[in-house]
């Protein structure tokens, strides 16, 4: 079945500095990426939509300065938060779809980033 | 404006029962509807999910109930067990636009007693 490796799953960095996050799908090709970003006992926001090639789309509200991505292959999106501050401590999450599978999406494991 | 209802908020059921998890939509652009069972600390993963032209599916002790008049769907876990316990997510897939964005309910937290 398809999969999808999240990188890292926790990461602690301090205030002001960058953090990236890596969404791999492994046995599939990518066309379309989700993030999505989910705080404690709420559910998924969905933040951005990365097509391959193109640049990502943001949900209203998602600041895209702030939350970077890149799509540059179709086994890869990266998720780079920079200047982090507490209140990005968040669970993020990322999710894969292949083209021809009737746009099933498959999710990464996710990535507890705690900014201190 | 939240387009996809779910509830309960939180579950508590006995070992070998029946848990009932409904979920409720408005947009009719919705065109697959999955739901995905998230351990803590673990992104979710899907479980099940049907399309609008059928009313009922089932894979083994889970069952979606698809109510298209009313624009309701509902997960069953039959013979529920320890393990099931986890928070389980309704989600609806919008047909409107490029990406086929998917929409979550909010959530409801299964505690399965042994």
């Amino acid at each position: 079945g398809a999969v999808v490796s999240q990188h890292p799953s926790r990461v602690i960095c301090k205030s002001g500095t960058s953090v990236k996050i890596e969404c791999r799908s492994l046995d599939f090709q990518a066309t379309t990426m989700f993030w999505y970003r989910q705080f404690p006992k709420q559910s998924l926001m969905l933040m951005a939509t990365s097509n391959e090639g193109s640049k990502a789309t943001y949900e209203q509200g998602v600041e895209k300065d702030k939350f970077l991505i890149n799509h540059a292959s179709l086994t890869l999106s990266t998720l780079t938060v920079t200047s982090a501050h507490p209140e990005d401590s968040s669970f993020y999450i990322c999710s894969a779809r292949a083209r021809g599978t009737g746009r099933l999406d498959t999710f990464g494991s996710g990535t507890r980033l705690t900014v201190v | 404006q939240q387009q996809v209802k779910q509830s309960p908020q939180s579950l508590i059921v006995q070992k070998g029962g029946i848990s009932i998890i409904n979920c409720a939509y408005e947009n009719t652009a919705f065109d697959y509807f999955p739901w995905y069972q998230q351990f803590p600390g673990k992104g979710p993963a899907l479980l099940i999910a049907i399309r609008p032209d059928v009313s009922e599916k089932k894979e083994g002790r889970f069952t979606i109930s698809f109510n298209k008049s009313a624009k309701q769907f509902s997960l069953h876990i039959m013979d529920s067990q320890p393990g099931d316990s986890a928070t389980y997510f309704c989600a609806a897939r919008n047909s409107g636009g490029s990406n086929y964005k998917l929409t979550f309910g909010k959530g409801t937290l299964l505690t399965v007693n042994p």
